[in-house]
């Protein structure tokens, strides 16, 4: 079957790091999405990751290991605004996203 | 530009009626998509357009209908609403089905049928 898992929530202080990790059980794979989504509002996205390694952007990276099936969003230098849900999808086949639950990630002052 | 807009923004629906969920995008892009969001599960496909004219089924499409007559609309009829498909309905649409072509999200529209 297909299968993404990432952690529920996480909490984290302002100006810190947070790292939410993703792994992925698919039949193919033709790359991997992060998209943030604030409450009551719609996905907006972030990243794509095809090729293994880490793609930077900003105080955001995301990281793409296909062996493992796993890949990581790396949020720096938090701000409150942060607080969001973060989703990672990968695309399977030609046109469909598989989606995770997404991450509440909760930033504390 | 507006990018994706959707109607209703909400909607209140009595089971066994009918509605039409809309979706028009100003990208000129030729992927569409209907997603419905719950509580605690990821998002799922509903339908999908790769282009004007064809449409495709999703993961939960029994229930829904949906067509594509032009570039820009994309509706989705719930011919006889039922309460399990309360929910929030998102369209999407992409430049292209194939490498990163991110997909554009509107607004959603929050629908319950009781």
């Amino acid at each position: 079957g297909q299968n993404i898992d990432q952690p529920t929530e996480m909490t984290a202080t302002e100006g810190a790091i947070v790292q939410i990790n993703c792994t992925y059980q698919t039949s193919g794979f033709n790359g991997l999405f992060w998209y943030q989504q604030h409450a009551g509002e719609a996905p907006t996205f972030l990243s794509y990751n095809v090729l293994d390694g880490l793609e930077e952007k900003g105080r955001f990276s995301s990281f793409l290991s296909r062996s493992k099936g796993y890949s990581y969003l790396l949020l720096k230098e938090l701000q409150m605004k942060d607080s969001a849900s973060y989703l990672c999808a990968v695309k399977a086949g030609n046109y469909q996203l598989i989606w995770g639950a997404g991450t509440k990630l909760i930033i504390k002052p | 530009t507006a990018g994706i807009t959707q109607a209703p923004t909400s909607q209140i629906l009595a089971a066994g009626r009918s509605m039409t969920l809309r979706c028009t995008q100003d990208m000129r892009h030729n992927a569409m998509y209907w997603y419905r969001q719950d509580l605690g599960l990821g998002l799922r496909l509903i339908h999908y357009s790769n282009t004007a004219g064809t449409t495709g089924k999703g993961e939960v499409p029994d229930g829904y209908s949906v067509s594509r007559a032009n570039t820009d609309d994309f509706p989705l009829t719930l011919a006889s609403a039922v309460p399990s498909q309360t929910s929030v309905y998102f369209c999407a649409s992409s430049g292209g089905t194939s490498g990163g072509n991110e997909q554009f999200f509107g607004p959603g529209t929050r629908l319950t049928v009781l």
